[in-house]
């Protein structure tokens, strides 16, 4: 299947400062990808929609202004977590899709302290 | 459908026991099902999908069943190995005309004893 890269796994930062995640498809374009959140024994909830070349589209009760989407090329989508606070402490997961079918990054694990 | 906070629900099974792993779907419309595995620590990874005009289709040691009357879904691992220890989730496709937004569903944990 289709190869989708996700980086940083981990990481771990300070309350009111940003993170930026990176989801890459490595071997297709993908004009849109998925970003999903994932809390400990809980299913993926989507969070938004990562459009190449427009903006986002995000999900009822998702921050738009917290939660920045950009997708600048057809092999890269970023999610910045702005003045994160710990409750955004979660497993942030992407997705690409190809032919239907969606593959996923291998996910990140924020902490926020 | 969508996740609403609950724990997992667990099916354990004996290693070599084959295991079947129920989903209930909401939505009539959908006309896509996929089923994943996920591993502690990493992102979902996909086993077996099925279209609606279909009710079965058969992998490598899987089987998924769909039943679009009750609006249910079955994935069926044969010969049950430790490696299949993970949380498998159904996910719905709604969106028509094409596009990949899926909905989740509560996912199960399934722990193979030895």
């Amino acid at each position: 299947g289709a190869v989708v890269s996700q980086h940083p796994s981990w990481v771990i930062c300070k309350s009111g400062t940003s993170v930026k995640i990176e989801c890459r498809s490595l071997d297709f374009q993908a004009t849109t990808m998925f970003w999903y959140r994932q809390f400990p024994k809980q299913s993926l909830m989507l969070m938004a929609t990562s459009n190449e070349g427009s903006k986002a589209t995000y999900e009822q009760g998702v921050e738009k202004d917290k939660f920045l989407i950009n997708h600048a090329s057809l092999t890269l989508s970023t999610l910045t977590v702005t003045s994160a606070h710990p409750e955004d402490s979660s497993f942030y997961i992407c997705s690409a899709g190809q032919n239907e079918k969606l593959f996923f990054g291998s996910g990140t694990q924020l902490s926020v302290l | 459908g969508e996740s609403v906070g609950l724990h997992l629900p667990t099916l354990s099974v004996q290693e070599g026991d084959n295991s079947i792993i129920n989903c209930a779907y909401s939505n009539s419309a959908s006309d896509y099902f996929i089923w994943y595995k996920q591993e502690s620590g990493k992102g979902p990874q996909f086993i077996i999908d099925i279209r609606s005009n279909m009710d079965k289709r058969q992998g490598q040691r899987v089987t998924v069943l769909l039943n679009k009357t009750v609006k249910h879904l079955s994935l069926q691992i044969a010969a049950t190995q430790p490696g299949d220890s993970a949380v498998y989730f159904c996910a719905e496709n709604r969106s028509r005309g094409g596009g990949n937004k899926l909905t989740f569903g509560t996912g199960t944990q399934l722990k193979v004893e030895l």
